[in-house]
């Protein structure tokens, strides 16, 4: 069974500063990560993919890390928008759980 | 640019079936490129996997979920559905329909979701 972690659980930011939360497997998931942006009510967005390849439309603000177990998502100036949960997915092991508990990201 | 639309009741009796569909324009779900699948997440909670289908009919569900989840995918009218029986207030949640990336048949990533519809187990 494999086991995905997230940290912070929730994170205080004020707009204009850096924000860095992490994502861990209890295995190696290689580089097959990816984090989604979630805001209240809204469907999540795909961010990140492969780690670290921004999807299409995503600012440059956003920049993801990591492989194997330990991946961090850096948003490296945080605007309004930006607010919301978080979530990391690994897709190396189907159809075991895939989705991490989410970063909750409020204003400070 | 795909779009995914969810449609079905918003309450369900407990014991009775879930059903709902999912219309995807923008994209054909016929192309093979994708696989197409359902997501939920409980008031206040994360994500869980149901499952997801691919054109041609096949289907892999979470496990957790398996004996009472069913798939469909009507490609002449681009669209697929999910059905889930026997349910209790433990699957009162947002359920998303979203497209699923894939190589060589292995799943990867969510890359476009529907803005999702609330189901209420209740009598």
């Amino acid at each position: 069974e494999i086991v995905i972690t997230q940290s912070p659980a929730t994170l205080s930011v004020s707009p204009g500063e850096r924000a860095t939360f992490s994502c861990r497997a209890s295995q190696s998931v290689n580089k097959k990560l990816a984090w989604y942006h979630q805001k209240p009510g809204q469907a999540p967005r795909l961010l990140i993919y492969d780690a670290s390849i921004r999807a299409t439309g995503i600012p440059a603000r956003f920049s993801g890390s990591g492989s194997g177990t330990e991946f961090t998502l850096t948003i490296s100036s945080l605007q309004s928008e930006d607010f919301g949960v978080y979530f990391c997915q690994q897709y190396n092991y189907w159809p075991l759980d895939i989705f991490g508990p989410g970063t909750k990201v409020d204003i400070k | 640019q795909v779009q995914l639309q969810e449609s079905g009741p918003g309450l369900v009796k407990p014991s009775q079936t879930l059903s709902l569909t999912c219309a995807v324009s923008g994209a054909s779900i016929n192309s093979g490129d994708y696989f197409w699948s359902w997501i939920r997440q409980p008031p206040g909670k994360g994500l869980e996997w149901v499952g997801y289908i691919y054109y041609s009919g096949s289907t892999y569900y979470n496990p957790t979920l398996q004996s009472r989840v069913s798939m469909f995918v009507d490609t002449s009218k681009n669209q697929f559905s999910l059905t889930l029986t026997s349910v209790t207030a433990a699957d009162t949640a947002v359920y998303f329909c979203a497209r699923l990336s894939q190589d060589f048949r292995d799943p990867y990533y969510f890359d476009s979701w529907g803005q999702g519809t609330q189901v209420t187990v209740s009598s």
